[in-house]
């Protein structure tokens, strides 16, 4: 079945620096990849999520970029605040499976002030 | 519109009994999926419902069920409950199935002694 691999497990960044994770998905009909932040005790919310006919999408500081024929997208944020401290999950789906979302381990990213 | 909604929000249980949780789904959305959350093993996919029909079932055992009505609300039981089954029960919603955007509830934390 379907796995999503996902690094670094921990990331630590200056304020206004950059961060990028990264997930592997090992099932190339996977065709949605979705990004989701968790903070301590909240659900997991939506940041952005891109399809496999996109290379790539961008919100604001947030972006993700997909590489199909290695099989990874990336999850970019710039100028990055203390507020974007949290778990990061990336996921991976196939269309034929409904809405089954696979998920990777989760980056822990802490901003220092 | 509202979000997504669970009852109740935490659950304590001993070893053997049984637990029922809902989930009600934003305003006009078909599909409610389930997932377990835990330290351990991650984010992972129990089941999916869309239109009261089970469209999509992970690698959980039997004593996870679940339903959904007419309504779109839905509800998943687990029986004989294990110490293992403590986790956080989430669930999220979209408006269709096939690799939809999906929208998390608050969960539910469920402690077995």
């Amino acid at each position: 079945g379907e796995n999503v691999e996902q690094h670094p497990s921990t990331l630590s960044v200056q304020e206004g620096d950059s961060a990028v994770i990264k997930c592997t998905y090992s099932d190339s009909a996977s065709n949605y990849f979705p990004w989701y932040k968790q903070e301590l005790g909240k659900r997991p919310q939506l940041i952005i999520d891109i399809r496999s006919n996109v290379g790539e999408k961008k919100d604001q500081r947030i972006a993700v970029t997909l590489n199909k024929t290695a099989k990874h997208f990336s999850l970019h944020i710039t100028e990055t605040q203390p507020e974007d401290s949290a778990v990061y999950f990336c996921a991976a789906s196939i269309w034929e499976y409904g809405n089954k979302l696979v998920f990777g381990a989760g980056t822990i990213l802490r901003v220092k002030s | 519109k509202a979000g997504v909604t669970q009852t109740p929000r935490y659950l304590i249980k001993t070893r053997g009994q049984q637990v029922t949780l809902s989930c009600s789904p934003i305003s006009g959305h078909r599909s409610v999926s389930w997932y377990q959350q835990t330290p351990g093993q991650g984010l992972q996919f129990l089941f999916e419902y869309f239109s009261e029909t089970q469209r999509n079932k992970g690698n959980f055992p039997g004593r996870f069920s679940g339903r959904q009505f007419s309504n779109s609300r839905s509800e998943m039981n687990v029986s004989t409950l294990e110490l293992g089954d403590s986790a956080l029960y989430l669930c999220a919603s979209s408006e269709r199935t096939r690799a939809d955007t999906q929208y998390f509830g608050p969960g539910t934390r469920l402690t077995v002694l």
